[in-house]
Order: C-alpha cells, then structure tokens, then sequence
C-alpha cells in the first residue's frame, strides 16, 4: 500500500525556471511531511518540512504547499540551478514514527 | 560531529553468503532507522531501533534479515544468505532520543550491497 505517492518519474527543467515537484499522500492521519534530495551514491539530505497546521513553507529558492483537503504537497523550486539536479523523495512519518518515503522524482536542470 | 556513519560502502558477496552492515548514528542519537532502496525504487522502511530495543520491524522479511543496536557499538543489519534479490542500497538514519522523526532525519551515505 503507497501511502505516499510521487506519480512523476521525472521531471527536466531549464535553469532559471521553476520546478514543481508532486506528492500525494492516502493517510489523513499524516501531519507532517518533508522533501529530501538525494544524489547518486550519497544518503538523502533534508530540504525542507511542512506542518499540517500551515498551507506553505518557504526556504530561499525552495517552497513546499499542503492542500491537505487534496491531501497533495508540491515543492517548488525558483529559479531552478543545475546543482538542484538530483532525486527529490517526499516523505512522511506514521505514529510510530517511521519515515514513509514516495518512489522520488528526478529532476534534471538543464543549462 | 560526525554524520551518520554507515560501512562498508560497498559490499560484495556471493549467493549464500552473510553480509555484515554496520550504522554508527550521529552523536548523542539513540534511534535508529534502516531503509532499503531497490533499482528504481524510494526508500522502504526496514526496522526502527533504539538501544538494545527492536520498536519496529514491520518492513524486515521474516526470514534472513535481522537487525541490532546494542548498549556499546553500531547498529547491525544482517542478511544471512545472501540472494541476488538483496543487492540493493541500504540506508542508516538517526534521530535524538524521542525526537523520533517529526524532524530531520540525519541519513548515512549508504551501503550498496551487490550479490554475484
């Protein structure tokens, strides 16, 4: 059962542009999410949180919004840069805690 | 203060074998989480550990797989009997106590795990 789902594969952008990555999500009971970016051969390192008590997160060029009524997050990335090239996991932890991770997207900036 | 240390990077073992994954979590972290990620798939979850305590291991098969973190030393992933079907990435994380993951996860580089 996903319960956090990333239906794009992929995604290619041009630098400059925006990228907007997708994540829905099955489990209301979810409060809290997180987007992760990970590179070839490294572990995945933490972008960016939201609350389910707030629509939007913002952190320099990276912004997360929860429709938690769609139960959909999206993070945008503006202006996109070619070091933002890599996969990008959403994730959300269950009451025990555990991370449930999305399959990724990978998002390739092109100059 | 050292990240979350995972070794061997690389781990190479034949059909039958064991193979041996060892987490060192970050500094004053007493929780541990391992994760596997197959070829073109996200993170699952394996097992959720703190000291000498297994929390969840709701995403370890039943057979084969075990996992440890005791009093003094790193977390140990084992596999006994190594299939083909295991060669994967497998990922460490670590949390403070009772921090569990509503914030950060801090991830170790990884293993990657090849079966011949």
């Amino acid at each position: 059962d996903q319960q956090v789902k990333q239906n794009s594969p992929s995604l290619s952008v041009q630098e400059g542009r925006i990228s907007i990555l997708n994540c829905d999500y099955t489990n209301s009971m979810f409060d809290y999410f997180l987007w992760y970016k990970k590179y070839p051969a490294e572990g995945p390192t933490f972008l960016i949180s939201i609350s389910s008590i707030k629509d939007k997160n913002e952190d320099g060029r990276f912004t997360v919004f929860l429709n938690k009524s769609a139960k959909h997050l999206s993070l945008h990335i503006v202006p996109s840069q070619p070091g933002d090239s890599a996969v990008y996991f959403c994730a959300a932890p269950n009451n025990t805690d555990k991370l449930i991770f999305g399959t990724g997207t990978r998002l390739q900036v092109f100059p | 203060n050292a990240g979350v240390m995972q070794n061997p990077r690389h781990l190479v073992r034949r059909r039958g074998q064991e193979a041996r994954l060892r987490c060192s979590p970050m500094k004053g972290h007493s929780h541990v989480y391992w994760y596997r990620q197959l070829p073109e798939e996200g993170l699952k979850f394996m097992v959720y550990l703190q000291k000498e305590n297994i929390i969840d291991e709701s995403g370890m098969p039943k057979e084969r797989f075990s996992a440890e973190f005791p009093k003094e030393g790193p977390s140990i992933l084992r596999i006994q009997q190594v299939v083909r079907g295991d060669s994967a990435a497998y990922f460490c994380a670590s949390s403070p106590a009772g921090g569990g993951l509503s914030t950060e996860a801090f991830f170790g580089q990884g293993t990657r795990l090849t079966v011949v």
